[in-house]
């Protein structure tokens, strides 16, 4: 993988569903993997920051993995809402620079 | 603090029109970077700044395209002559010399219409 990859791009549950999505990155000179959560006309929200091999992170009902060995991060909602709807964009960072590096994004819809 | 504050919130002009978009970065932050958002290609790195200074510009399409920031609080990214494949959400982003592990705080993005 040459770049940060995310699926499905877009993807439309029923309130109370759970969900995941998944990001794929290069798992070569990886330093940290940064989730963020965009509502349109708003600022891109950090969720969630991830370093180390293992890491697992939870706020609320979202919570995220990381495998930097085989190079991907899972990001989990349950009992999803409509107030989830939004994008949800994943990002790393390489230990050689200070930019990020995003996926596309996947696209939530949360309908009541 | 308020943020990272962008302007306009919208742009709607003709193409071959200057376009001149606005971002103040938050306080303190040393780092200031600029991207583009489309559906095709997603979040893009146009350029990204240190303490006033253009690090990386790799990111900027053509020359139709530039970037300045004259001072710590304030950045502008210009398009001369537009066109329509530059409509986009246009994002501010900043972050601190000492931040955690890279972390950037984003304004709410100026979306840019080419007609």
């Amino acid at each position: 993988i040459l770049n940060v990859e995310q699926s499905p791009q877009s993807l439309h549950v029923q309130e109370g569903d759970s969900t995941n999505f998944t990001c794929s990155f290069p798992s070569s000179n990886f330093y940290a993997l940064h989730w963020y959560r965009w509502e349109t006309a708003k600022s891109p929200e950090a969720l969630f920051v991830m370093t180390l091999n293992g890491d697992e992170k939870k706020k609320g009902r979202i919570s995220a993995t990381l495998n930097t060995k085989e190079g991907y991060s899972y990001l989990y909602i349950k009992g999803s809402q409509p107030e989830d709807s939004a994008t949800y964009l994943c990002s790393t960072s390489t230990n050689s620079g200070y930019a990020l590096n995003f996926g596309k994004g996947t696209s939530l819809l949360v309908t009541p | 603090d308020a943020g990272v504050i962008q302007s306009p919130r919208h742009e709607v002009t003709e193409m071959g029109q200057e376009v001149t978009l606005r971002c103040k970065p938050i306080s303190g932050h040393d780092y200031l970077f600029w991207y583009r958002q489309t559906m095709m290609r997603g979040l893009e790195l146009l350029i990204y700044f240190n303490n006033n200074v253009p690090i990386d510009d790799s990111g900027m399409p053509e020359d139709r395209f530039s970037a300045k920031m004259p001072n710590a609080s304030f950045s502008t990214l210009k398009i001369q002559p537009s066109e329509p494949r530059d409509s986009a959400v246009y994002f501010c982003a900043s972050r601190p010399r000492q931040g955690a592990y890279n972390e950037q705080f984003f304004g709410p993005g100026t979306r840019l219409t080419v007609l």
